[in-house]
């Protein structure tokens, strides 16, 4: 079945790279995405990677995917203050299944 | 500018009176959805409409309903709340449905509190 996994929490100290993790089940996923909600918000589309690609760069995020072993990450250079949130891993397989989120706390 | 609006943003209702939450999209998107977010939980699809077609999840209780009286609205309607369905509710909105692969813009969402 559908499952997308990620790690619940992260700590990082302002000015460090922040790297969460995913790991999805379905193969045949065209698109996968990630969302950051922060409290008491809804979800922002951060970035979203297409199935054939292995990274995408967008100015501080970096995302890498390894379609062999289903591995997702994002990579937040220079990590602030600011990023603190929750940040969801999704695929696209007949619908969005999201992971449960990786709670990323940034402390000075 | 807001693309995805939801009203309330914090929703308080008593056990078992109905409620509605509202959303209202300024993308002239095709396809409405509604997703279930309980506390530290994914979010959890509970049915979509395209255009006028509507989509239940399999699993959606039939306590929850929607309508979509037009392109820009769609309302969610709980029918007689429990404590259970205390949770975020978030509405998204896509372009088109192709196999789930055109992005999905969020509203802020609505937090539902049942007493």
């Amino acid at each position: 079945g559908e499952d997308v996994e990620q790690s619940l929490f992260l700590s990082v100290r302002e000015g460090d790279s922040s790297v969460i993790n995913c790991t999805y089940t379905d193969s045949s996923s065209t698109y996968l995405y990630w969302y950051k909600q922060e409290p008491g918000a809804g979800l922002q589309l951060l970035t979203y990677i297409f199935s054939n690609m292995d990274m995408k760069q967008d100015q501080r995020l970096t995302v890498l995917l390894n379609k062999k072993d289903k591995h997702l990450s994002l990579r937040i250079a220079d990590t602030q203050t600011g990023d603190s949130a929750i940040y969801f891993c999704a695929e696209s397989f007949n619908k969005l299944i999201f992971g449960a989120g990786t709670r990323l706390a940034v402390h000075p | 500018d807001a693309m995805v609006i939801q009203n309330p943003r914090y929703q308080v209702t008593q056990f078992g009176k109905p409620v509605t939450l509202s959303c209202s999209q300024t993308l002239n998107h095709n396809v409405m959805y509604w997703y279930q977010q309980k506390s530290s939980q994914a979010p959890k699809l509970l049915f979509h409409y395209y255009d006028k077609d509507f989509n239940n999840e399999a699993d959606t209780p039939d306590n929850f309903q929607s309508r979509r009286p037009n392109t820009s609205f769609c309302f969610l309607d709980i029918r007689s709340p429990g404590l259970g369905d205390a949770a975020m509710y978030l509405c998204a909105t896509s372009r088109e449905l192709t196999d789930y692969t055109d992005t999905q813009y969020f509203g802020p969402g609505t937090r539902l509190t049942v007493l």
